[in-house]
């Protein structure tokens, strides 16, 4: 079945510093691939997405770029701030033909950002 | 309009007893899905509706767990008989359907259960 493994946390950065979140996904089709962001007391919000190999997501300084050929889709980001702090989720959806666009979530990477 | 809404935000019961959680739905999203996710986890899918009916209930752990959304908006989870190993933080989300996937899910603030 469908899977996203991604590194584990916390990573704490101090402010300024380049981040760079690790996800790799399993799928038995071509998914769309998503960053989801959880602030401390905040519900889940989507991040950036793309839905084709080599497509690049953005948002906010964040990018992350579809690899079919490496199955990954990591987050990047140049220069961090304490802002940025929160759980960071990867996850995928397969298109299933008459069916709902599930996610499949990774388990999460904490971002811890000082100054 | 407003964003996903769901009751209660917290929810404490006793072991063995019933419990209903409530999804209220972005107004005009034909989707909604139930995830669980448990500490240190991330969400795990439950159950989708695509209108009124459960397209796919995969995700569903065993026949404690139903989920109905009987007018195609609001939606609620019921759990019979609950154990110690369902607490968690129960999420929704809806969406309205993109061709060739890659839609969005806008997720509610969860509601977290605690199993006594």
């Amino acid at each position: 079945g469908d899977s996203v493994t991604q590194m584990e946390g916390p990573v704490t950065l101090s402010e300024e510093a380049f981040l760079t979140i690790n996800c790799t996904y399993t799928a038995t089709g071509y998914p769309s691939l998503f960053w989801y962001v959880q602030y401390p007391g905040e519900g889940l919000q989507l991040l950036l997405k793309a839905t084709k190999a080599d497509d690049k997501g953005s948002n906010k300084g964040f990018e992350a770029t579809y690899r079919k050929e490496t199955t990954s889709f990591h987050l990047e980001k140049g220069s961090v701030q304490v802002s940025d702090s929160a759980v960071y989720f990867c996850a995928l959806s397969d298109h299933v033909t008459g069916g709902g666009n599930k996610l499949t979530f990774g388990t999460g990477t904490q971002l811890k950002v000082e100054l | 309009g407003a964003g996903v809404s769901q009751t209660p935000s917290n929810k404490v019961t006793e072991k063995g007893k019933y419990v209903e959680l409530r999804c209220d739905p972005i107004s005009g999203h034909t989707a909604l899905y139930w995830y669980r996710q448990s500490l240190g986890q991330g969400p795990e899918f439950l159950i989708y509706f695509q209108g009124t009916g459960a397209a796919d209930d995969s995700g569903l752990p065993n026949d404690r767990f139903f989920a109905v959304r009987p007018e195609g908006s609001v939606s609620t989870l019921k759990i019979q008989r609950t154990e110690r190993g369902d607490s968690a933080v129960y999420l929704c989300a809806s969406s309205s359907p993109v061709a060739g996937g890659g839609n969005i899910q806008y997720f509610g603030a969860g509601t977290r259960l605690s199993v006594l």
